[in-house]
Order: C-alpha cells, then structure tokens, then sequence
C-alpha cells in the first residue's frame, strides 16, 4: 500500500524554524514528483511547493518563496520542508502528496496524500 | 496566476439527487490538467478526477467530471450520505503556482 507519514510539525515562535519530514513507502519513491500542501485553519487547501523525482526541478508559492526550502533524499524515501522566518500566517496542516505523471509532466494531480502535521506559529 | 473559482459555495441536497459543482478558471487550462478531490472533516483531501474526467483509483462511478477550456464540472449522479464533504478543483497546467478553487462544501439532507 502506498503511504506517506508527515512528521515534524509543532509549535514555534514568529521568526523561528521548523523542518518537516515525509516518508514514504509502498512505492517507488524517486520516480514521482512530491509536493507540499498546507491548509489553514477552517480554510481551503493552498499548494506550497513541489520537487521532481530527481530533486533537481524545485518550485514554490509566492507566499513561501525565499523562505521555505523544498528537498528530498531518496536513498531514505523521505521528503522534507526546511521553514524559516515562519509568520503567523503559516500557521496550517501541513500535507504531502505524491503526483500522478501524465504524458506532458511530472506534475500531475495529487493521488496519495499523508495525514497532515500541524504547525503553529504563535509566540 | 490562474485563478480558479468554484460555485456554488454551498450546496445541500438530498440523498439521490444529482450534485453539479462547478470550477471556472481565469484562463484557459489544458484538460490533462484539472484534478477534483473531495475532502470530509478531520481527513486529507482524497483524489476524485484527474484531466478533468478520468476517474481515480477507486472512486465509484457516481463520480464523473467534464469540461474544457475555463469551465469544468464535476457531477455526482446520486448523492449518497457520505458524499458531504468539502470538493476542490485544482491545476497543473504548465507553469505554477498550480492553485486550488476555494471550495464547495455539499450538505445531505
């Protein structure tokens, strides 16, 4: 069964750093892009970032871009979120998910998703 | 940025009814890239449609969606009660941000 495990979240001041974790497993991690979700609370779902199987194709959302650092080692199936400078306004349920390949892209829609971790930025 | 806005913002209706939800983008977006997911309270959102009408890995076939260009549906032919839950649209077409809709929470009476 494919799955992935989001770890990491936690509470922590404004201008502190967090890192979260997400594992896999169940499938054959490197081939498939991976991406960040988050959600605020009582909110709808905003993408945050998003790295190719090989690591080497990164992207981000402007409210996170120069902050947040997207990166993956597939020698431990396992993606991370390194967060600096957080704001009160990234306060959410962290997900990852995993991207559905079409023809055209890696890129493709999210089809396994993780329980989501929770990250509060409060001082 | 492509913009995707859904509607109704809520909707309620009755076990058996058909649900239409619509996704309107603010540019035209490729087919291969609209997703629909459907997400109910306390849980991770869960793939429904992907390229705008393919249905994912088991999902029933009450489920179907449609569309091209900046408007897009997904219809469910007979609501059933655990069919309340919060749907979403999504993009991937070429470049990012692939942003989401804001949403349409459907109710069963």
């Amino acid at each position: 069964e494919m799955q992935l495990l989001e770890s990491g979240g936690g509470l922590v001041q404004p201008g502190g750093s967090l890192r979260l974790s997400c594992a896999a497993s169940g499938f054959t991690f490197a081939s498939y892009a991976i991406s960040w979700v988050r959600q605020a609370p009582g909110k709808g779902l905003q993408w945050v970032s998003s790295i190719s199987g090989s690591g080497l194709s990164t992207y981000y959302g402007d409210p996170v871009k120069g902050r947040f650092t997207i990166s993956r080692d597939n020698s431990k199936n396992t993606l991370y979120l390194q967060m600096n400078r957080l704001r009160a306004e990234d306060t959410a349920v962290y997900y990852c998910a995993k991207g559905l390949p079409t023809a055209v892209t890696p890129f493709g829609a999210f089809d396994i998703w993780g329980q989501g971790t929770l990250v509060t930025v409060s001082s | 940025e492509i913009v995707l806005t859904q509607s109704p913002g809520t909707l309620s209706l009755s076990p058996g009814d058909r649900a239409t939800l619509s996704c309107r983008a603010s540019q035209s977006v490729s087919s291969n890239s609209l997703a629909w997911y459907q997400q109910k309270p306390g849980q991770a959102p869960r793939l429904l449609i992907y390229g705008a009408s393919s249905r994912a890995t088991g999902i029933p076939d009450r489920f179907s969606g449609s569309g091209s260009g900046t408007d897009f549906t997904l219809t469910i032919s007979r609501l059933e009660p655990e069919d309340s839950a919060v749907y979403y649209c999504q993009h991937f077409d070429v470049s990012p941000p692939w942003t989401f809709g804001q949403g349409t929470k459907v109710g069963i009476k």
